[in-house]
């Protein structure tokens, strides 16, 4: 079956630009994730969906990091006014629910900032 | 906020068991073990997890000493295919398992 998709795969932005980064979860899966992962690091959190809910955003960089899901399957995390610091590779994440032990990881955006 | 420590790096043979240790000395009696992996340029990809007892399926097992402080992941037989960093996480359903990846360790296996 389909499994996470991410769109766009490649992204490049001229810092000061905003970004919109897509993320379709695997259909049912209640749970969605997104994670930042800088280059030679592991994957840091970033927020957390619970259908449409956000329950967590204590990871967002900054103010300029806006996420949503406002039917709880599609997701998409935005950037505003981007910065060369904001390059990094975007992970999207889904679950069954909040007590599944397995996330299903997307193949990531990348997004570089020049 | 990693939670685990993990060696940044190791070799392991082609058809030779890779055994890659973490420490998770400060682990909670609710969080569980769970390891992933990333080859290069894909998202991570779900391996195995514990709670205290060793566990096996068709990718690895997985050996979590008695005091919890630390776990083994083992490869039985490593193939060039097994390239990639392995992440060792504790987490917690009760925080829906908001995983803290850290650096992890790069697995090398050279033919």
């Amino acid at each position: 079956g389909a499994g996470v998709s991410q769109s766009p795969r490649y992204k490049v932005a001229k810092r000061g630009q905003d970004v919109a980064l897509r993320c379709d979860p695997i259909s049912g899966h209640v749970s969605l994730f997104w994670y930042q992962q800088a280059l030679g690091q592991g994957p840091e959190f970033l927020t957390y969906f619970q259908n449409e809910a956000q329950l967590d955003k204590s990871g967002l960089p900054s103010d300029r990091f806006f996420a949503e899901r406002p039917e709880g399957s599609v997701s998409t995390l935005k950037i505003q006014r981007t910065q060369q610091e904001d390059s990094a590779v975007y992970l999207c994440a889904s679950s069954l629910d909040r007590a599944s032990y397995e996330q299903y990881f997307g193949p990531g955006t990348r997004l570089t900032v020049t | 906020d990693a939670k685990t420590t993990q060696p940044t790096s190791m070799d392991c043979a082609e058809g030779r068991a890779a055994n890659l240790p973490c420490n998770h000395s400060t682990i909670s009696g609710n969080e569980y073990v769970y390891w992933y992996r990333q080859i290069h340029s894909q998202g991570p990809q779900y391996i195995i997890h514990g709670l205290k007892n060793n566990e096996t399926n068709e990718m690895a097992s997985l050996i979590i000493t008695e005091d919890r402080k630390s776990s083994t992941l083992i490869l039985p037989h490593a193939t060039l295919r097994d390239t990639a960093v392995y992440y060792c996480i504790v987490s917690t359903v009760y925080n829906f398992n908001k995983f803290y990846f850290g650096s992890g360790t790069k697995l090398n296996v050279k033919p």
